[in-house]
């Protein structure tokens, strides 16, 4: 399997910051990564696909870059509504893994 | 964009089979080229992959639980459905089916006698 590790596992920042997580692959994947936003008690949300693409209708303060098995995502400007926990998952290959989530909350 | 919707019991006995159903609305389960994946999540922790079935019929699974998953699809119904056997406390969590883009609400499926 491939193992996803992502830091930091959790962060508080303020309204306003930039606020980044990284993902790591244990092996090369490409640019088959998915970043998904969930809140509590609801289903995760996909933000971004393959890397770095927008999903349609996410607002454009999230981003994503990287490829291989070194990876970003990137929120420019921490907003209320973006406390959540964020995954990122690949599916180069089976079993399709998850990061351990990272937990964004305002300080 | 599809809506999907799980449904099954809240409780299911150790050593029992958990069997849960996916019920999509808003386009058709086997059109397209769609993978519909069953994910689960034990409160307060990360996400698992089950597996998932295409719009063929092929399936995937987690090997870490192969032996004990079963998913399928019925087209008559535009539904798809997980069979997860000799279920212990461990199996415990909020079952989601899933697109890549299309998530469930997720249900809570407690294993416990």
């Amino acid at each position: 399997d491939i193992q996803m590790t992502q830091s930091p596992s959790s962060l508080s920042a303020s309204v306003g910051d930039r606020v980044t997580i990284t993902c790591q692959a244990s092996q090369d994947i490409s640019n088959y990564l998915n970043w998904y936003q969930q809140k509590p008690g609801k289903a995760p949300k996909l933000l971004i696909y393959d890397a770095s693409n927008l999903e349609t209708g996410v607002p454009s303060r999230f981003s994503g870059s990287g490829s291989g098995t070194d990876f970003t995502f990137t929120i420019s400007s921490l907003q209320p509504e973006d406390i959540a926990t964020y995954y990122c998952q690949q599916y180069d290959n089976l079993p399709i893994t998850f990061g351990p989530g990272t937990k964004v909350d305002i300080k | 964009q599809v809506q999907l919707q799980e449904s099954g019991p809240g409780l299911v006995k150790p050593s029992q089979t958990l069997s849960l159903t996916c019920t999509v609305s808003g386009g058709s389960i086997s059109s397209g080229s769609y993978y519909w994946s069953w994910i689960r999540q034990p409160a307060g922790k990360g996400l698992e992959w089950i597996g998932r079935i295409y719009t063929s019929g092929s399936t995937n699974y987690n090997p870490s639980l192969k032996s004990r998953v079963t998913i399928s699809v019925d087209t008559s119904k535009n539904q798809f459905s997980l069979k997860l056997s000799s279920v212990t406390a461990a199996d415990t969590a909020v079952y989601y089916c899933a697109t890549i883009l299309d998530w469930g609400q997720g249900t809570l499926v407690t294993v416990s006698s």
